[in-house]
């Protein structure tokens, strides 16, 4: 299995500050026939699905704000909020979808400082 | 707009059989892959397994061969039947869609809202 760890575990920005979450796959998730990162993250808030933001490493899914970004090749991959908003408080999850079984960071926490 | 939707007993007891059925509506469901993914209460996302519509399907092998997913196409709906469950088989279970491309599944893009599933005597 591909095992992805994400860092860090929480993390507690100011509102309008900037926040980084990496996420690392145990191999790289880059496909050489198409050049494409199968890395994907989403959010999520307390009682809610997972809600997909970047796919491709860094394709912004529609409706998603431009403040949120992805960035990375193969195996160091980074989701960056730029300018942090208080409904952004949640849970971010990295997946990976370069093989079965299908394999999620454990997750990083979100908060205001 | 895709929508799904989880359905079943939200309460099994240990060693029986937890059985789950995801209808989808609102879009296309040929030619899709379609997921189960659980969360334990406070932990993380763990991916059991999906079905494709031609009825293929891939488990994943931490369940060690507990899990089974069929599909009704005609109906629009997939299901999960996860035997000899225990205490840790407790969790949020939520179905979803694996975007395609060229025939090759993807990253999930609609999910449903999930259903709690405690396994409890």
């Amino acid at each position: 299995d591909i095992v992805m760890t994400q860092s860090p575990d929480s993390l507690a920005v100011s509102l309008g500050e900037r926040a980084t979450i990496n996420c690392k796959s145990s191999q790289s998730v880059l496909y050489s026939s198409n050049n494409k990162n199968y890395l994907a993250w989403y959010q999520q808030k307390p009682g809610q699905p997972p809600k997909l933001l970047i796919y491709w490493a860094s394709t912004r899914e529609s409706g998603v704000p431009d403040r949120f970004s992805g960035s990375g090749s193969g195996t160091d991959f980074t989701l960056t909020i730029s300018s942090l908003q208080a409904e952004d408080v949640a849970f971010y999850y990295c997946l990976q979808y370069y093989a079965t079984p299908r394999t999620f960071g454990q997750g990083t926490k979100v908060e205001i400082k | 707009q895709v929508q799904l939707q989880e359905s079943g007993p939200g309460l099994v007891k240990p060693s029986e059989t937890l059985s789950l059925t995801c209808t989808v509506s609102g879009g296309s469901f040929s030619s899709y892959y379609w997921n189960w993914i659980r969360q334990p209460a406070g932990k993380g996302l763990e991916w059991l397994g999906r079905i494709y519509t031609g009825g293929i399907t891939n488990y994943n092998p931490s369940l060690r061969g507990r899990v089974t997913m069929s599909v009704v196409t005609s109906e629009n709906h997939f299901s999960l039947k996860l035997t000899s469950v225990t205490a840790a088989d407790t969790a949020v279970y939520y179905c979803a869609r694996e975007e395609t491309g060229d025939g090759m599944p993807y990253f999930f893009d609609y999910w449903g809202q999930g259903t709690l599933v405690t396994v409890s005597s």
